[in-house]
């Protein structure tokens, strides 16, 4: 079992759809994260949870809207997205976000918004 | 801000040859921290190696080494005896200043080994 497991691996949707990536850590880490990885661009910080608790939000639209019913399990909620949100969706984890920043992360989702 | 810059999108080596992927870094913290990550075609970013700022000898993880000068501000990979499955885009990071644990990336660099 890998340590960060995300589903779907690949999920295509409408603008006018609601859809929701999940990520499960099984290493014990108290915090998670969601990053976004678009073509040619670096990989980008979306949300920080700290043991539950949203520590960081780095500007995203109220279209992504995430959820950390507890330390183990992040969802990413999505309503009405755009094409430009066609990209590869990361969630990794971390014993503590004060300590090296070593994260571990899952394989993504690959997200199409036609 | 801060700022990572890798300034080869693609690289080539042969098998079994050493190679170094080229990293640079913009902070006017004096407390950071270095990443390397993998991300072979699943997607997955694996953890390659970590240098802190005050580390006084460069990090290795078996066949990679960071090469780290702090006066240039850079963090370079070297991979030595490079092997087929080495082929991925590799990126280096960095600590952010305002929560440490967040990382800032790289463009990244698409490494391909060539048997």
């Amino acid at each position: 079992e890998t340590g960060v497991t995300q589903t779907p691996r690949h999920l295509v949707m409408g603008m006018t759809n609601k859809k929701s990536l999940k990520c499960e850590q099984h290493l014990g880490h108290n915090a998670m994260y969601w990053y976004k990885q678009s073509a040619k661009k670096p990989l980008e910080l979306m949300f920080v949870y700290n043991f539950k608790e949203q520590t960081e939000n780095n500007s995203v639209p109220s279209r992504f809207s995430p959820e950390c019913p507890n330390s183990s399990h992040l969802f990413l909620h999505l309503h009405t997205l755009q094409p430009e949100d066609s990209a590869l969706y990361l969630c990794a984890s971390s014993q503590d976000p004060r300590g090296t920043g070593e994260l571990f992360f899952g394989e993504g989702s690959r997200l199409t918004v036609l | 801000a801060q700022k990572i810059t890798q300034t080869q999108p693609g690289m080539f080596v042969q098998e079994k040859e050493a190679v170094t992927l080229d990293c640079t870094y913009d902070t006017s913290d004096q407390s950071y921290g270095l990443f390397w990550y993998k991300q072979p075609s699943s997607g997955e970013m694996i953890f390659l190696i970590y240098q802190g700022s005050y580390d006084e000898q460069n990090a290795t993880e078996g066949r990679y080494s960071l090469n780290f000068q702090k006066a240039r501000k850079s963090a370079n990979l070297v991979i030595s005896a490079s092997q087929l499955g080495d082929s991925a885009m590799y990126f280096c990071a960095m600590t952010q200043r305002r929560s440490q644990g967040n990382l800032i990336f790289g463009k990244g660099t698409k490494l391909s080994v060539k048997p």
